[in-house]
């Protein structure tokens, strides 16, 4: 069965420090791969995406992630985080299906606090 | 480009009653998800449209339908509600097209039973 796993529930960094979000994924093939982020009684927004070529993709607001096949990762990152970053984020994946999305597979998400 | 519609943003319904949320997609995309949010179990996956046929089924009773209308419009409805439903109900939708393809999700519909 599909899982993704994103072990950190929650995580507090300072504002201008780097961040990291883990996440680990178990599919029989490699799938789609995705980030999203949901502020407070909102809808999710696609923060960056994984189809294929280059492991390591460029998002929306200076996050970046890198794809690494041999340990089933996609892992976010932001070199310094700002305090507007502080949401939920998820990490999602979707199985291979030709030309259609099909169902999105979630992460449990992780809270990110930033300290001023 | 509008984005994806979803009403009502907010509902409070009474244990027992039915109710029927509503999402518009993106011009163009025909393909429209559901998902339920809750801090208990995440987000969980309700069912998938697409030209009107449902493409895929998540693990809920049947209490929970939807439907796909022709102009790719979709609205589920929730039959015999329990307090256990109250949660954010999701809607996404998506241009299926090969090796380039996202979910665009709405702001969601915030169900309270009581």
């Amino acid at each position: 069965a599909q899982s993704v796993t994103q072990p950190d529930i929650h995580i507090t960094v300072s504002e201008g420090a780097s961040l990291e979000l883990r996440c680990n994924y178990s599919y029989g093939a490699t799938p789609y791969l995705f980030w999203y982020v949901q502020s407070p009684g909102q809808g999710l927004q696609l923060l960056l995406k994984y189809f294929s070529g280059d492991t390591l993709v460029q998002g929306i607001k200076g996050f970046e992630a890198e794809f690494k096949r041999s340990q089933s990762s996609f892992n976010l990152r932001k070199p310094s985080v700002h305090w507007s970053d502080a949401a939920e984020y998820f990490c999602a994946v979707a199985p291979r299906r030709g030309s259609t999305l099909g169902r999105l597979y979630f992460g449990r998400g992780t809270q990110l606090t930033v300290w001023p | 480009k509008a984005g994806v519609t979803q009403t009502p943003r907010y509902l409070i319904k009474t244990r027992g009653q039915q109710v029927t949320l509503s999402c518009s997609p993106i011009s163009g995309h025909r393909s429209v998800s559901w998902y339920q949010q809750t801090p208990g179990q995440g987000l969980q996956f309700l069912f998938e449209y697409f030209s009107e046929t449902q493409r895929n089924k998540g693990n809920f009773p049947g209490r929970f339908s939807g439907r796909q209308f022709s102009n790719s419009r979709s609205e589920m409805n929730v039959s015999t509600l329990e307090l256990g439903d109250s949660a954010l109900y999701l809607c996404a939708s998506s241009l299926d097209r090969a090796g380039d393809t996202e979910a665009f999700f709405g702001q969601g519909t915030r169900l309270t039973v009581v």
